[in-house]
């Protein structure tokens, strides 16, 4: 299709165990972002891209959190031992240029066991 | 002091009428703009429309227009005839234009529930 695109769209892990999560984002899109969304709550950011230059990591939660997009284009958010708090949905966004809305994908909904 | 506030958890409306969702904002930035987006409940989220701090006229897309009244920094959401498919929660959402980068910042959404 040509909208953003996520996998998994479900991810179930045990706590300590390392995560990936992969965005495609829609061809041509300059800029790229992660969300958290906790239950019940709007998303929260993380962190952006623009082409392969991570310029914005001021939202990732601690150091556990690593994104990286290699070549301006799909991007993977790892987490690394894992804790029960980490459990939600990642989002993830692009955008055509620097300011135009931004399109979601669906989302990996993340459960830390 | 929240970003964006909505104050309404809940809504229902009767299938056809109209229903104002709203949102007030906090920004010191002289430029910004202002989103709205819904979120079904099976998760992806939905860009409905968009508001430019400098933008002369009120934003409309189709059934929705965004009532923008930048003196009480307010942008509420306006949905005419409503539908049942309209049943979503629906997110308002800031960027802004210097020093916050271009990431969203969202309020905590108002679930709106359309009745027959």
């Amino acid at each position: 299709g040509a909208g953003v695109s996520q996998s998994p769209r479900y991810k179930v892990a045990k706590r300590g165990q390392d995560v990936a999560l992969r965005c495609d984002p829609i061809s041509g899109h300059v800029s790229l972002f992660w969300y958290q969304q906790a239950l019940g709550q709007g998303p929260e950011f993380l962190t952006y891209f623009q082409n392969e230059a991570q310029l914005d990591k001021s939202g990732l939660p601690s150091d556990r959190f690593f994104a990286e997009r290699p070549e301006g284009s799909v991007s993977t958010l790892k987490i690394q031992r894992t804790q029960q708090e980490d459990s939600a949905v990642y989002l993830c966004a692009s955008s055509l240029g620097t300011m135009g809305p931004q399109h979601f994908g669906d989302g990996t909904r993340l459960s830390i066991l | 002091a929240q970003k964006i506030t909505q104050t309404q958890p809940g809504m229902f409306v009767q299938e056809k009428e109209a229903v104002t969702l709203d949102c007030t904002y906090d920004t010191s930035d002289p430029s910004y703009g202002l989103f709205w987006y819904k979120q079904p409940s099976s998760g992806e989220m939905i860009f409905l429309i968009y508001q430019g701090s400098y933008d002369q006229q009120n934003a409309t897309e189709g059934r929705y227009s965004l009532n923008f009244q930048k003196a009480r920094k307010s942008a509420n959401l306006v949905i005419s005839a409503s539908q049942l498919g309209d049943s979503a929660m629906y997110f308002c959402a800031m960027r802004e234009g210097t020093g916050g980068g271009n990431k969203l910042t969202f309020g905590t959404g108002t679930q709106l529930k359309v009745e027959l």
